[in-house]
């Protein structure tokens, strides 16, 4: 139980076009969603706190438009990179939290691999 | 603020050597959650563990153990008879409560841990 899945795995882009990723919850309910980034050899950095319809809270210093979130049901929460550039390459990683759950505990999903051009 | 130190970057062990991953956290909860993962060079994050603060009590799960001492804010985990397959980057991650919003994550830096045969 508690699985969570990220499409696509991994992609490629041009400068200056937007990519979409999509975070599941595939067997339970999630209220909340994370965000992370991870640069190579580096921690987990999170972006964004996702809830279910209602606007994502943004960590300090992140650009809440140029990564767009939005969290329509409470398995889905999606994130788009907006006029993508090289220096948002990245590996992106979604947790999903329980609505049932009680020991705040996350699931991540397999990460994404986002490389720009 | 809160914080979470990993002060080993990195540390290498002769495979069936015992291994003890050290994390220092910061914070003004009183009641949180403490976590360890692992996260392969795949980059999936592997949950390894779970301790609330509010047992002290120290456990054994296989050839996992911790050693959670709320007094000096420590959790550490120890691999006893490591192999080379624990080979990885070790995360703590307490689950903290931020000065507005949810409980979340604060990843520490990361352990990486080479296990040689």
């Amino acid at each position: 139980g508690a699985v969570v899945s990220q499409h696509p795995s991994w992609v490629i882009c041009k400068s200056g076009t937007s990519v979409k990723i999509e975070c599941r919850s595939l067997d339970f309910q999630a209220t909340t969603m994370f965000w992370y980034r991870q640069f190579p050899k580096q921690s987990l950095m999170l972006m964004a706190t996702s809830n279910e319809g209602s606007k994502a809270t943004y960590e300090q210093g992140v650009e809440k438009d140029k990564f767009l979130i939005n969290h329509a049901s409470l398995t889905l929460s999606t994130l788009t990179v907006t006029s993508a550039h090289p220096e948002d390459s990245s590996f992106y990683i979604c947790s999903a939290r329980m609505t049932s759950g009680v020991n705040n505990e996350q699931f991540f999903g397999p990460g994404t691999r986002l490389t720009v051009l | 603020a809160q914080k979470v130190t990993q002060a080993q970057t990195e540390i290498s062990v002769v495979e069936k050597e015992d291994v003890t991953l050290d994390c220092v956290y910061e914070t003004r909860d009183t009641t949180y959650y403490l976590f360890w993962y692992k996260q392969p060079p795949s980059g999936e994050l592997v949950f390894l563990i779970r301790r609330n603060s509010f047992d002290e009590q120290n456990e054994i799960s296989g050839r996992y153990s911790w050693n959670f001492q709320k007094s000096t804010s420590s959790f550490n985990f120890t691999i006893t008879a490591s192999q080379v397959v624990d080979s990885a980057v070790y995360f703590c991650a307490p689950s903290l409560t931020p000065t507005s919003g949810t409980y979340k994550y604060i990843f520490g830096t990361g352990t990486r841990l080479k296990v040689l045969a």
